[in-house]
Parts: structure tokens; C-alpha cells; sequence
């Protein structure tokens, strides 16, 4: 069964700490993706990847970072957390074109204190 | 830039009832279109798709056309069951996603 598995399902932070997101994912994809999740906001795009060590910005990329070292591997980074970067993060990965659907982890709920 | 308007909710239908979420699309071209299904304690998952005008994507009695003439892809359901409790989010290519349908169906 493909699996995109994101390493913490709920995670707590102080403010000013470094966080790491991790994503993982099976299936071989070129393309991985960060989102939050929001109520009333629905998905935003954070980042994006097309390829190893390649990354580009979505639509709310400030305070935020992205490494992919690896294939199978996609890290969203906050460098500094704040509290208006509680949220849900999502992570997705896809083959090929923009017409392939998405594969969603379980996702990641944050909370910054 | 693009985006999706979604239908805002929640929505609550009784058992066998029909369902229509509104969808409409700004695109400076022509997205591949989705619609995405988020159940109760459980990721997003694709529920169906269409790439091109015209096309009809479906799945577990779920329909949605993509039309260009009116920019909308709108979802439909002629007789909803309480398993289909859940978000529905409607998507452009893989970046931009609408605000989410929350529909509740009670028995």
C-alpha cells in the first residue's frame, strides 16, 4: 500500500524554537509538497519540490524553509516558530504532471506556545 | 493569481437526499481539476478528477463536470448516506485548494 508518513502526529513548541516536519514517502514520486490547514483558510501551499535538492515557493513561504536531500524525503522547517504558525501541516506527493492526484499523509498537528 | 471559490458550509442533508457543492475556477489557463475527500480522523484522499473541459469525473456516486463556459466543476451526489460525513475540498493542478465543504448527513 503507498504511504506518504509524516514523523509526528501532534507536536508541541515553544516560541523561537527550530522545528522540523518530516515527510516521507514510498512511492518513488518526483513531486512533494507542504500545505497548511486552517479552518475557514482550507489548504494553503507552503512549498514545493519537483526534484532532489530542488524547491520552489507556494502562496505562504515566510517563516518558513524546505530541505530535500533525498528523494523520499521532504522537510518543512520553521526557523523560528511563532504562534501564528500553529496549524496543521500537511504533506503530499505526486508523479509527473500537474493533472497527477495528490497523496496526503495523516498530517501534523502543531501547536506553538 | 489562481484559485478556486468553494461553496461555504456546513452543510447538512438528510439520508438519501441530494448533494451539490459549488466549485468555480480563475486560472489564466486550463487546470486539471479535483475534488478531494478529508472523513473524520483520516488525510485527504482524491475523489475524483477531470483534466480537460467537458470531462466527467466519478466515483462512489460522486459526479463532477469541468466546464469551461461557466469556470465550475461543481460536486453532485443524487442520494447521500451517512458514511459520506466529511470535508470535501476542490482543487486546481496541485496548488490551490478551496476553503472546504463540511457536510454532515444524518439518518
Amino acid at each position: 500500500d503507498v504511504k506518504v508518513t509524516q514523523s509526528s502526529r501532534y507536536l508541541v513548541k515553544r516560541t523561537g524554537e527550530k522545528v522540523f516536519l518530516e515527510c516521507v514517502q514510498d512511492m518513488d514520486h518526483e513531486n512533494m509538497f507542504w500545505y497548511r490547514q486552517d479552518p475557514g483558510l482550507g489548504l494553503r501551499l507552503i512549498y514545493f519540490s519537483y526534484d532532489v535538492k530542488m524547491k520552489e515557493k507556494g502562496d505562504i513561504p515566510e517563516g518558513y524553509s524546505v530541505s530535500r536531500e533525498k528523494k523520499e524525503r521532504f522537510s518543512l522547517i520553521l526557523e523560528s516558530a511563532s504562534t501564528n504558525q500553529t496549524s496543521m501541516y500537511l504533506c503530499a506527493s505526486s508523479s509527473g504532471q500537474d493533472n497527477e492526484k495528490l497523496f496526503f499523509g495523516s498530517g501534523t498537528q502543531l501547536s506553538v506556545l | 493569481g489562481d484559485s478556486v471559490t468553494q461553496m461555504e458550509g456546513p452543510v447538512t442533508l438528510s439520508e438519501e437526499a441530494c448533494l451539490t457543492i459549488n466549485c468555480t475556477y480563475t486560472a489564466t489557463g486550463y487546470p486539471s481539476l479535483f475534488w478531494y475527500v478529508q472523513y473524520p480522523g483520516e488525510g485527504l484522499q482524491l475523489l475524483l478528477k477531470a483534466t480537460k473541459a467537458d470531462d466527467k469525473g466519478s466515483n462512489k456516486g460522486f459526479e463532477a463536470t469541468y466546464r469551461k463556459e461557466t469556470t465550475s466543476f461543481h460536486l453532485e451526489k443524487g442520494s447521500v448516506q451517512v458514511s459520506d460525513s466529511a470535508v470535501y475540498f476542490c482543487a486546481g493542478n496541485q496548488f490551490y485548494f478551496g476553503t472546504g465543504t463540511s457536510l454532515t448527513v444524518i439518518p
